[in-house]
């Protein structure tokens, strides 16, 4: 069985605090890492997708690294706002589709 | 296009009844994706069409689930003779090839309750 895990399941923080979520998945034959936000009542939205071991990219206040020999990414977010609250997924590609783990709920409060 | 669009957005039916769901994805996608995803735990695949050709199913899907993608654009998700196991988010999403460096492309859910 191939296991996606996130942690922590949830989290509160306050506007302005920075935050980070990590997402463990099997490290044999990596294809790619994929990060989405999803809100309530929303549709998932893409993030970031990533390749290479050692990636790191970014949009906006929010970054991603990749390890792809340890079989680890980290999510970023700094100074989080309100309206990052949502369930960050990752999800790695495994024989051409999308392996989720279970998200990490994040509530930012005023 | 306005992406992936699913409908129904909420379907509420009675244990034993027949359901069908449709997804119509981006237009110029080839890959169509449904998943599955109940409270507390992550998306789970279900199937994948390229096209027209449905490629692979998941061993979640029991014979009361078909999925067709008849003309490889709108797809349907047809479940038979429902249970109160399958309430859950229905998920469709899109992608123009299975290894996107874009991510996938996910309509809003059809949330089905059996009651």
């Amino acid at each position: 069985i191939l296991n996606v895990e996130q942690s922590p399941q949830s989290l509160h923080v306050q506007e302005g605090d920075s935050t980070n979520f990590t997402c463990s998945f099997p490290s044999s034959n990596f294809y790619a890492l994929h990060w989405y936000r999803w809100e309530t009542a929303k549709s998932p939205e893409a993030l970031f997708v990533m390749t290479l071991n050692g990636d790191e990219k970014k949009k906006g206040r929010i970054s991603a690294t990749l390890n792809t020999k340890e079989g680890y990414s980290y999510l970023y977010i700094k100074g989080s706002q309100p309206e990052d609250s949502a369930t960050y997924l990752c999800a790695f590609i495994n024989t051409d589709k999308l392996i989720f783990g279970t998200g990490t709920r994040l509530q930012v409060f005023p | 296009d306005t992406g992936v669009s699913q409908n129904p957005r909420h379907k509420i039916t009675k244990r034993g009844q027949n359901v069908t769901f449709r997804c119509d994805p981006i237009s110029e996608h080839n890959r169509l994706y449904w998943y599955r995803q109940t409270l507390g735990q992550g998306p789970e695949f279900l199937t994948y069409f390229q096209n027209e050709a449905q490629l692979e199913k998941s061993r979640l899907l029991s014979d009361r689930f078909s999925a067709e993608r008849p003309k490889g654009s709108f797809s349907t998700l047809e479940i038979q003779r429902t249970e109160q196991g399958d309430s859950a988010m229905y998920l469709c999403a899109s992608s123009f090839q299975g290894l996107t460096t874009d991510g996938y492309t996910f309509g809003s859910g059809t949330r089905l309750t059996v009651v």
